[in-house]
């Protein structure tokens, strides 16, 4: 059974600091990771997927890398700001598991000004 | 992209009673997902819904207990039956696309 665990549990940074968030899973066997956003009263925004096959991925400020052999993802927040304020989630899709996520316990992160 | 609706936002119910939710997507989808998010927790897979079909649960979730309608491609119900204080949790309505969306969710409290 493929189990997803976040390093650290929490976080809070001044603003202006690089981050990074960590996410390690047992199974290599994975179809695709994806990194997310959840706000307080909100659902879920995606920030980031990595198909199995690739190393990383980009967008703006953040970049998230796939080590699928070791079971490790990161994200990196560059410059981080106080609205970057929120949960931080990652959860892996299995080879055969169309569409099921299993999902990390997440980083609740605090940047403060 | 996909747009994904639910309702409601928000519900205090009483023990013992039942509460339907409902997910409009703006686009047609093969397979819907429910998750549960209890509070401090993860989120965890509740059922796939698949339209024409019953919907296929997760181990430690059953039908009796979250009965899911689909009834076309753009619309399920998950109705948490019978409910208890352990039910508060938020309920999350997911599509896969090129990425995975989630509806906003329901945040339901069970007195």
């Amino acid at each position: 059974k493929q189990e997803v665990t976040q390093i650290p549990a929490a976080l809070s940074v001044p603003e202006g600091e690089n981050l990074v968030l960590n996410c390690s899973f047992t199974d290599s066997a994975i179809y695709n990771l994806q990194w997310f956003r959840q706000d307080p009263g909100k659902g879920l925004t995606s920030l980031l997927l990595i198909q199995s096959s690739q190393r990383e991925q980009t967008s703006g400020r953040l970049n998230a890398s796939l080590d699928k052999s070791s079971g490790r993802s990161t994200l990196y927040i560059a410059a981080s700001q106080p609205g970057d304020s929120a949960t931080y989630l990652c959860a892996v899709v299995g080879g055969t598991s169309y569409g099921k996520l299993t999902f990390g316990q997440g980083t609740i992160l605090t940047v403060h000004p | 992209s996909a747009v994904i609706s639910q309702k409601p936002s928000r519900d205090i119910c009483q023990r013992g009673t039942s509460l339907t939710i409902q997910c409009q997507v703006d686009s047609q989808v093969t397979m819907m997902f429910w998750y549960r998010q209890q509070p401090g927790q993860s989120l965890t897979l509740i059922a796939t819904a698949n339209q024409g079909s019953e919907a296929t649960y997760e181990s430690g979730f059953v039908i009796d207990k979250f009965p899911i309608s689909r009834p076309n491609l753009t619309f399920s119900t998950l109705t948490v039956s019978n409910m208890s204080p352990e039910d508060s949790s938020i309920y999350l309505c997911s599509v896969q696309g090129n990425i995975q969306y989630f509806g906003a969710g329901t945040r339901l409290s069970v007195l």
